[in-house]
Formats: structure tokens, C-alpha cells, sequence
């Protein structure tokens, strides 16, 4: 079946460093490909996404690139701040699904 | 933007209670609901899709009398843990996605649920 997976955490850098988050998915098909960000004590808010092959997906300085060839939607960011200190998850919802399928999160902690 | 709240945000009960688990729009109508399940450092795992004043359609291996829903309004779902044990313990997140925008999912804050 369809399955997502992510770097394991946690990520621990420091402001205005360079941020990747390895993310590779298995599905069949064209799946649709997410980021979703959960700030503490808040529920998770959607990132980015991006629904074919080459497109790019980007917001709030994060991008990911939906790489076929790989199976691959790595989550970057070129300057990193405190704010940015969350738990990311990489998702996919298949060509013929409803539900979102997730990683298991990567916890980045960003010290100032 | 649009919000989803739950409540509570934090349970504990005796093993063989009930408990049960609200998620709701507050700024928008959901035409379809979302429960998911996480354990500690395990991804989300959907238990059961809920859609407004119908049954709700459970993945497999969620027993469907043991996870009781109920999509009631357009704004409500809930769910019930019923006869809770030690092994229910875990963090319930739900998620709401309004009509007609495809694929846009807001997702509440979570409940943990301890039993003891």
C-alpha cells in the first residue's frame, strides 16, 4: 500500500541555518504531495503541497520539489529561525484516496 | 483562517468508562470529518472518515463498536471511546475538510487519552 517516509528527529540547528527534511513516499499513481507543520499545543496546519510531478511547492521561505524520478518531496529552507520550531510531517493522499497518509514527523528545534 | 477545535484537550479515566471526544468547525461548515489516531513517535493513522448524517466508513482493523461516531451536524463530530482499556491510550486527532475545495484538510489540536 501507500506509504510515507521521513527523516527521523529530531533536527536541531541554529537561526539562519540551512533546513532539509528528507521525505520519500511508495503509491501508485500520481499521489498529491504534502507538508503539513504543527506548531506545540496547536493542531497541524498544511505547509505546502504540490500535485504533479516537477511542481514545486512553497510558503513561508519552505519549498519542496516533487521528484518522480526519486519518489521524493524534500522539505528545504535556506535560513531557519526560532519560530520555525515545530514538528513537520510529510503526507500523500493517492490518485484514488480521500485520507491523507503521513510520516512520522521530524522535530526541528532551532536555537537562537 | 479556518478553525478546528477539540475537546478535551486532555482526558484520564478509569479502565471500562466511556469517554467521548468532540471536534468541531468554528468558522466553517464540514461536509467531511477526519479521526485519526497517534501513538508517541508514530505517524497519524486514520481510523475513520465521517461524513454529515451518514455512517462513518472505518479503515481496517478499527473496530467500529468500539469507536463509536457520530457526524451530526455540519459542525459537530464526535467520538466515543467505548469501555476504554490501557491500550486506547493514545493522542485522537480530528480534521475537517468544508465542501467543495478538494483536498484542504484543517486539522484540530488533538486529545491525549490516558486510561488508567
Amino acid at each position: 500500500g501507500d506509504s510515507v517516509t521521513q527523516m527521523e528527529g529530531p533536527v536541531t540547528l541554529s537561526e539562519e541555518a540551512f533546513l532539509t527534511i528528507n521525505c520519500t513516499y511508495t503509491a501508485t499513481g500520481y499521489p498529491s504531495l504534502f507538508w503539513y507543520v504543527q506548531y506545540p499545543g496547536e493542531g497541524l496546519q498544511l505547509l505546502l503541497k504540490a500535485t504533479k510531478a516537477d511542481d514545486k511547492g512553497s510558503n513561508k521561505g519552505f519549498e519542496a520539489t516533487y521528484r518522480k524520478e526519486t519518489t521524493s518531496f524534500h522539505l528545504e529552507k535556506g535560513s531557519v529561525q526560532v519560530s520555525d520550531s515545530a514538528v513537520y510531517f510529510c503526507a500523500l493522499k493517492g490518485q484514488a484516496g480521500t485520507a491523507l497518509i503521513f510520516g512520522k514527523g521530524t522535530t526541528l528545534s532551532v536555537s537562537s | 483562517g479556518a478553525v478546528v477545535s477539540q475537546h478535551p484537550s486532555w482526558v484520564i479515566c478509569k479502565s471500562g468508562t466511556s469517554v467521548k471526544i468532540e471536534c468541531r468547525s468554528l468558522d466553517f461548515q464540514a461536509t467531511t470529518m477526519f479521526w485519526y489516531r497517534q501513538f508517541p513517535k508514530q505517524s497519524l493513522m486514520l481510523m475513520a472518515t465521517s461524513n454529515e448524517g451518514s455512517k462513518a466508513t472505518y479503515e481496517q482493523g478499527v473496530e467500529k463498536d468500539k469507536f463509536l461516531i457520530n457526524h451530526a451536524s455540519l459542525t459537530l463530530s464526535t467520538l466515543t471511546v467505548t469501555s476504554a482499556h490501557p491500550e486506547d491510550s493514545s493522542f485522537y486527532i480530528c480534521s475537517a475538510r468544508p465542501g467543495g475545495t478538494g483536498e484542504t484538510q484543517y486539522f484540530g489540536p488533538g486529545t491525549r487519552l490516558l486510561v488508567l
